[in-house]
């Protein structure tokens, strides 16, 4: 299994409050992604990474931020969190770009509510 | 917005049906991947076609990639509960540096 670990793992928090999602990873891979996955929708992307301290939005991306200050960790924030927020989010790495058909590989996701 | 269609959304049938899921778009896919996941689990890949018309097989998965490049199947023969999952598809496009996935196919095989 691929070296990654999300943090927390489950998260409850009220409307207004700042999140921090982290994302860690032991394979030194050089793309880093932040999807979210609700019903009906599959797996959205959030923002991505393609290296230290360069980072792209994804379809998603109005209401979060990033930051890649190391290779081996990149952080989600969501600054002020909404209850359409409530979603899993999972971190996923890869060796070479998705369009390169570079594999994909998943943490176990973090379960944010926001109430 | 390139948008991936799943069908069935929903499947539960018996152990040792066939089965079949698909995966639909009106945009060209300069590659398709399909991936597993476990329920408190992140996704899994079970594989990567790149060729239209390319056909790979994984013990019982049989998955196609259409001629065009625009769509996508999986086929599980005699499928067993642990089959049971969610099977998602993502297509690759280049042009656009952007992988799409599909909403995914919640599969349930009972004993």
């Amino acid at each position: 299994d691929a070296g990654i670990t999300q943090s927390p793992r489950h998260k409850v928090t009220e409307t207004g409050t700042p999140v921090t999602l982290r994302c860690h990873q032991t394979e030194n891979h050089r793309y880093m992604y932040w999807y979210r996955q609700d019903p009906g929708h599959g797996l959205r992307l959030i923002h991505y990474s393609y290296g230290v301290k360069d980072t792209d939005k994804g379809e998603v991306s109005d209401g979060y931020s990033v930051s890649r200050s190391k290779t081996e960790d990149f952080l989600l924030t969501l600054e002020s969190a909404t209850s359409s927020q409530t979603s899993v989010y999972f971190c996923a790495i890869s060796e070479v770009g998705i369009t390169n058909t570079g594999e994909l590989f998943f943490g176990e996701g973090s379960r944010l509510t926001v109430l | 917005t390139q948008l991936l269609e799943q069908s069935p959304q929903f499947l539960s049938i018996q152990e040792g049906e066939n089965l079949t899921v698909y995966c639909n778009s009106s945009s060209v896919f300069s590659s398709l991947q399909w991936y597993r996941q476990e329920p408190g689990e992140g996704p899994v890949l079970l594989v990567t076609v790149v060729t239209g018309g390319e056909v790979k097989k994984l013990k019982r998965l049989t998955f196609q990639f259409g001629d065009a490049r625009k769509d996508s199947s999986l086929h599980i023969t005699a499928a067993q509960p642990g089959d049971t999952g969610l099977y998602l598809c993502a297509g690759a496009h280049t042009s656009y540096g952007k992988l799409t996935f599909g909403q995914g196919t919640i599969l349930t095989v009972h004993p």
